[in-house]
């Protein structure tokens, strides 16, 4: 079985430039996950998908922070402007229970700097 | 919203002896409580989980325990290994909402 897929996996900007992040969850799975992890620290929840629609984005930076999951698939996380701060390793994971609660399955994770 | 605490944040243990990272969540709703271990540069995988109509689950050398009442979980891991070493995250959700993770505790199994 395939696993998450990330990409970029890398990525260095400068700050107020964009980037986006790519994720494509296991097959089937209907829950998709946006986590920022900060190095040091655990995984903050950006924003949750169930299917195309959104759960849970009260974490979402929405000022500079979005995310979209066309078709219930893919999903797109976008940073424009880039902050230093927003220095961090973004990690997608689905899950195939929803609100039953299950495994998240973590893909390998988008690295960016920004200077 | 959801807040969980883990201690300690490192841990040093001789190999082959036991390690315990305690964790404590605010939000009584939650009811399920996953552990994931990370090693350096890798992605967090789950290792063990247990839910909150269960008070302990044990797989091989890993176990982990539930006290609702007090809202905290811990793992134990018994007989330490090298492989042991890494980062380990708990978290705590309400049927795979408000997904929260602890800060982690950085393991580290001395030979």
């Amino acid at each position: 079985e395939a696993g998450v897929a990330q990409s970029p996996r890398y990525k260095i900007i400068e700050k107020r430039q964009s980037v986006a992040f790519w994720c494509n969850p296991i097959s089937g799975h209907a829950t998709l996950y946006w986590y920022q992890q900060i190095l040091g620290q655990g995984p903050k929840l950006l924003i949750q998908f169930q299917n195309n629609g959104v759960v849970d984005d009260s974490q979402l930076p929405k000022d500079r922070f979005s995310a979209e999951r066309l078709k219930g698939v893919d999903s797109t996380l976008k940073i424009q402007p880039a902050k230093l701060e927003d220095s961090a390793v973004y990690l997608c994971a689905s899950s195939s229970r929803g609100v039953s609660a299950g495994e998240l399955f973590f893909g390998e994770g988008s690295r960016l700097t920004v200077l | 919203g959801e807040n969980v605490e883990q201690h300690p944040s490192t841990l040093s243990v001789q190999e082959g002896d036991s390690a315990v990272i305690k964790c404590t969540y605010s939000d009584s709703a939650s009811n399920y409580f996953p552990w994931y271990k990370q090693e350096l540069g890798k992605r967090p995988q789950l290792i063990i989980d247990i839910r909150s109509n269960v008070g302990e689950k044990k797989d091989q050398r890993i176990a982990v325990t539930l006290n609702k009442t007090a809202k905290h979980f811990s793992l134990h891991i018994t007989e330490t290994q090298p492989e042991d070493s890494a980062v380990y995250f708990c978290a705590a959700s309400n049927y795979g909402q408000n997904f929260v993770f602890g800060p982690g505790t950085r393991l580290s199994v001395l030979p």
